[in-house]
């Protein structure tokens, strides 16, 4: 069963605008979630996390929004850059688990110029 | 430098042999990871492994078997490959509770 969800597999936005990237999770013993970008033949690499004892991330144009109540994370990239173009994965874990991260099945974004 | 590095990048063998996938990170993490990219591209957690405990995923087939000589190495060891086993394989390394980093890939192609 999956645990960590991304129900949109793609996303296109102009470039200067706005990208939102949505997550949902269903077991509410994860605390820690974060994002993942991935290019082509790369591994995933890290952009941004939160804990649950948070509702917001701020990273330069990155920020990450959790609503636990909702159990839903977004991802928000302003003002969005052609090079942000990638698959991006939101992850989550818990100590429960080993702090082992469930990742969602990701979202392909593409800015266009 | 690379932080987490793994070789080969790729890997083409036949059925039934019995391969390993080596990774190494010079991050000083206390717990590494091995993930299986399907061709679906869904990446799942195989293997999570720190000085204390190895904790399995319970999907995993016990052919696959990871082996640490020391904190900075996790190989993963595949005896009888399968068709199926054909996938991106991923080793990642964090510090207990933070993010993890990753390796580049390893593709395997089983023939």
């Amino acid at each position: 069963d999956q645990q960590v969800k991304q129900n949109s597999p793609s996303l296109s936005v102009q470039e200067g605008r706005i990208s939102i990237l949505n997550c949902d999770y269903t077991n509410s013993m994860f605390d820690y979630f974060l994002w993942y970008k991935k290019y082509p033949a790369e591994g995933p690499t890290f952009l941004i996390s939160i804990s649950s004892i948070k509702d917001k991330n701020e990273d330069g144009r990155f920020t990450v929004f959790l609503n636990k109540s909702a159990k839903h994370l977004s991802l928000h990239i302003v003002p969005s850059q052609p090079g942000d173009s990638a698959v991006y994965f939101c992850a989550a874990s818990t100590p429960n688990t080993g702090n082992q991260f469930y990742f969602g099945t990701g979202t392909s974004l593409t800015v266009i110029p | 430098d690379t932080a987490v590095s793994q070789t080969p990048k790729y890997l083409v063998t036949q059925m039934g042999n019995d391969k390993s996938i080596k990774c190494e990170q010079n991050l000083g993490h206390d717990t590494m990871y091995w993930y299986k990219q399907d061709s679906k591209k869904f990446l799942k957690i195989m293997f999570s492994y720190n000085n204390k405990e190895l904790i399995i995923n319970e999907t995993v087939p016990n052919r696959f078997s990871p082996k640490s000589p020391d904190k900075a190495h996790l190989n993963l060891h595949i005896n009888s490959l399968e068709l199926g086993d054909s996938a991106v394989y991923f080793c990642a390394s964090s510090h207990t509770g933070k993010a993890a980093f990753f390796g580049q890939g390893t593709r395997l192609t089983v023939v």
